[in-house]
């Protein structure tokens, strides 16, 4: 799993405003994934996608936008949108598409202004 | 969707003792269970998994059962360490929906010295 890195490990935002976290990994994995993780809950699935330009949305993409232009890496937005973005997000990514283990990036802390 | 639902929440063990955290699913075309571990400010890591074709797999001391009847599934630990301390999270995935996981909300396993 050391080969999934995010940045930056803690990223404040201030109201109205966008902001991009990092996943970048050099796994060569088709898949990737964005997670929500909050305090004492199980990890939601955002967005991920199967493979370079294409991508689906999760349970809870509302307020979110993802990018995949290059198999290595899978940038979030978090928009204005989002109302309460304050979370620990995962980045994951996996071989492929079936079935397969996830490994997980160190995860970016976010909080509001 | 899917629906996984966990428990305990928490748990608290005397080194040594066993420990036993149960989850169940809602849907019957489910196939895949993994299990992740994710100790304190770090990335979950999978610690093991198991396919509806067989009903039991078993790592050293760590072992999952699984139910299809019931729609259920468990992770048991034997011989508890302090080192086992973390949180363990249970996932549910079927082979038409990708590698998309539906986790539980995680279970707080304490293991006392």
């Amino acid at each position: 799993d050391g080969g999934i890195t995010q940045s930056p490990k803690y990223l404040f935002r201030k109201e109205g405003q966008n902001v991009t976290l990092s996943c970048e990994q050099n796994l060569n994995h088709d898949a990737m994934y964005w997670y929500r993780q909050d305090p004492g809950q199980g990890l939601r699935l955002i967005y991920y996608s199967q493979i370079v330009n294409d991508f689906q949305k999760g349970d809870i993409a509302e307020g979110y936008s993802v990018s995949r232009e290059k198999k290595e890496s899978f940038p979030l937005t978090v928009t204005s949108a989002q109302k309460n973005p304050t979370a620990f997000y995962l980045c994951a990514s996996s071989i492929g598409q079936i079935q397969e283990t996830q490994y997980f990036g160190p995860g970016t802390r976010l909080l509001v202004l | 969707g899917e629906n996984v639902e966990q428990h305990p929440s928490t748990l608290s063990v005397q080194e040594g003792d066993s420990a036993v955290i149960k989850c169940t699913y809602s849907d019957s075309a489910s196939n895949y269970f993994p299990w992740y571990k994710q100790e304190l400010g770090k990335r979950p890591q999978l610690i093991i998994d198991i396919r509806s074709n067989v009903g039991e797999k078993k790592d050293q001391r760590i072992a999952v059962t699984l139910n299809k009847t019931a729609k259920h599934f468990s992770l048991h630990i034997t011989e508890t360490q302090p080192e086992d301390s973390a949180v363990y999270f249970c996932a549910a995935s079927k082979n038409n929906a990708g590698n998309m996981l539906t986790f539980g909300g995680g279970t707080r396993l304490m293991v006392k010295p």
